[in-house]
Formats: C-alpha cells, sequence, structure tokens
C-alpha cells in the first residue's frame, strides 16, 4: 500500500512568486490534514479536510494560503505571492474517519521543503 | 489549549546505552499520545501512541513509552540505542474531544549516537 505522497521534495521560488504543493494521501483516507515546520519550530497544524470539506482551517496564517481537495482524493496547497517566513517544511497527513471523541492515527508524507528567496 | 514541551533539544547518546526523551503536555482532558521520529530525508514515522488503557505502551524499533496522568507526561524510552536510532523525535498529542483530531507537536528532540 502507497503512503502519503507528497512533491515536490524541495522548492525554490522568489519573493512574490506562486508556489503550488500537493498531497497524494493514503487510498480510501477520508481525512486530510497539512501542517508546516518553519525553521527553528515546532510542526504546526493548518488545516484538515474531511473528503473535500475543509473540516478546520484555524491555522491557515493569512489569506496568501489556498487549500483545495477536489474529489476528496489529493489535496494541494497554494502560496501566492510566496514570501520569505512562508519558508519551512510543509507535512501532509491522512487518517481513517473515525467517530468524535476517538483517536485516529495519521500517516505522514516526507513532506515539501519550500525555500523563498 | 492543549501544548507540548520537549524540554532536551538535543540528546547525545553512546551506541548501546539507554535513552530517554521527555514530553510533557497540557489538555484539559484524557489525550491521545503520540511519538513520531523523523530520519534524515524522511517523513514522520509513528513509533507509538496511547489512546487508553495500559499506561506502558509498546512501539516500534524497540521503543516504549509511559503515560503518567499524574505528571502530564509521555516520556519515551529505548534501553539499548543503535545508531540508526540517529534522528529526530517529536511528541504530539491530539485534540480527543474535537473533531479532526489535529495534532499539537513538541519541539522534538535531536538523538545524535555516538560509536
Amino acid at each position: 500500500e502507497a503512503g502519503v505522497t507528497q512533491f515536490p521534495s524541495h522548492s525554490v521560488i522568489e519573493k512574490g512568486q506562486t508556489v503550488t504543493l500537493r498531497c497524494d494521501p493514503i487510498s480510501g483516507h477520508d481525512n486530510l490534514y497539512w501542517y508546516r515546520r518553519v525553521m527553528g519550530k515546532e510542526i504546526k497544524f493548518l488545516l484538515h479536510f474531511v473528503k473535500e470539506s475543509k473540516q478546520d482551517e484555524s491555522g491557515m496564517p493569512n489569506n496568501r494560503f489556498l487549500a483545495e481537495r477536489t474529489g476528496g482524493t489529493y489535496s494541494t496547497l497554494k502560496v501566492q505571492p510566496a514570501e520569505l517566513e512562508d519558508s519551512g517544511v510543509y507535512f501532509c497527513a491522512s487518517s481513517h474517519r473515525t467517530p468524535q471523541g476517538r483517536g485516529n492515527i495519521q500517516y505522514f508524507g516526507a513532506g515539501t521543503r519550500l525555500s523563498v528567496l | 489549549a492543549q501544548s507540548v514541551t520537549q524540554p532536551d533539544i538535543h540528546i547525545t547518546v553512546s551506541e548501546g546505552a539507554s535513552l530517554e526523551l521527555r514530553c510533557n503536555y497540557s489538555y484539559g482532558a484524557t489525550p491521545y499520545l503520540f511519538w513520531y521520529v523523523q530520519s534524515p530525508g524522511q517523513g514522520l514515522q509513528l513509533l507509538l501512541k496511547y489512546f487508553s488503557g495500559d499506561t506502558l505502551v509498546q512501539g516500534i524499533k524497540g521503543f516504549e513509552a509511559e503515560f503518567k496522568r499524574s505528571q502530564s507526561s509521555f516520556n519515551l524510552r529505548k534501553p539499548s540505542v543503535h545508531w540508526s536510532d540517529a534522528a529526530e523525535y517529536f511528541c504530539a498529542v491530539g485534540a480527543a474531544k474535537a473533531a479532526g483530531n489535529k495534532l499539537t507537536f513538541g519541539g522534538g528532540t535531536r538523538v545524535l549516537v555516538k560509536p
């Protein structure tokens, strides 16, 4: 079974440009999460999809970030325009759907390292 | 709001020696707790988890962790470290009551293994 796949693995762009990150979750996983780790900081939650619906986007830093999950399969995270402080590693994770109040296991991809120059 | 603290940013341990990584959390109810490991060039891999039940949980690669409610801790241990254990380790807590179980991570502990 394929794991969570993210690409590109590394992206270098200039300030003001646009970048789109892609995540392919494990097949059959309704939950899809985006996280980010800025240099020297902890990994932080960005948002959560259940199928194609945004369940929680409380961690999105600002309106330069747009996440989509059309059809409830893969997801994209677009940053437009990119700023220097957007540099970091963007992780995607997926999990099975579980009833509220029940734990689930999130499986992570290898991440996309974004460098904004 | 939930939070996780990993007090040790770096730990150096000799191969064959024991390892303990500390994790303290803050959460208003019974938490879901996780340890993940990230080896160089790899993604986050789940080592073990605690949802309920036995407070001593076993994971992969010979790791174990103990949930201590009174101390709000979930420390990770391994009796004998191998060179391949050199990696960064993350403790995380899941929001049990909220739908979605978004994770809150600690800052990570980087482990260096000396030959």
